[in-house]
């Protein structure tokens, strides 16, 4: 299967919650990510959790981390149309001699309904 | 501070050209990574260079290439461009190595292979 791993569709309703989930395969991820793309932009950092953590919180995002089942969620409250976009989760992979690359899933691509 | 820029930001060849992108990091950055977006495979890392060194490199042919300047000012080359080349590639600074650090992306430069 693939390294990070997303659904690839979510649609709900202003003023409701949205749920991203994500799983990664790789237990050596020490910084785990949430980016947004708006269409014809390039990738905006949302927030990042490190791996020792389980959750955080920053205003409308909350990051529920499960390192036992390597499961990440992104969890946006009262979502807005403006939410409307993709999201990616990452992670930092180890590749070797002190050095890591980010790994992208596919992307979910959040749908709001007015 | 001005963000990342990347030039140009459309791009149309044809087969068997070749392309040379460029990147302008967030001053002070010392890192610079690319990746390739496309529909079908998503974002797929290609390198990263830190302090004029390649320091990780993706899973991608030897036709793609890339350099780093000393005032950390990057670019990408793919030579014998292919149809399958045509993607978004976005190119993302941060302060030290990445995937330790917070990356910024650019808005990507969309390149079209006719």
């Amino acid at each position: 299967g693939e390294d990070v791993e997303q659904s690839l569709f979510l649609s709900v309703r202003e003023g409701d919650s949205s749920v991203i989930n994500c799983t990664y395969t790789d237990s050596s991820s020490t910084y785990l990510y949430w980016y947004k793309q708006e269409p014809g932009a390039g990738l905006q950092l949302l927030t990042y959790i490190f791996s020792n953590m389980d959750m955080k919180q920053d205003q409308r995002l909350t990051v529920l981390l499960n390192k036992k089942d390597k499961h990440l969620s992104l969890r946006i409250a009262d979502t807005q149309t403006g939410d409307s976009a993709i999201y990616f989760c990452a992670t930092n992979r180890y590749s070797g001699a002190g050095s890591y690359q980010l790994t992208f899933g596919k992307g979910t691509k959040l749908s709001v309904i007015p | 501070k001005a963000g990342v820029t990347q030039t140009p930001r459309y791009l149309i060849k044809t087969r068997g050209q070749q392309v040379t992108l460029s990147c302008s990091p967030i001053s002070g950055h010392r890192s610079v990574s690319w990746y390739q977006q496309t529909p079908g495979q998503g974002l797929q890392f290609l390198f990263e260079y830190f302090s004029e060194t390649q320091r990780n490199k993706g899973n991608f042919p030897g036709r793609f290439s890339g350099r780093q300047f000393s005032n950390s000012r990057s670019e990408m080359n793919v030579s014998t461009l292919e149809l399958g080349d045509s993607a978004l590639y976005l190119c993302a600074s941060s302060l030290g190595a990445s995937g330790e650090n917070e990356q910024f992306f650019g808005p990507g430069t969309r390149l079209t292979v006719l």
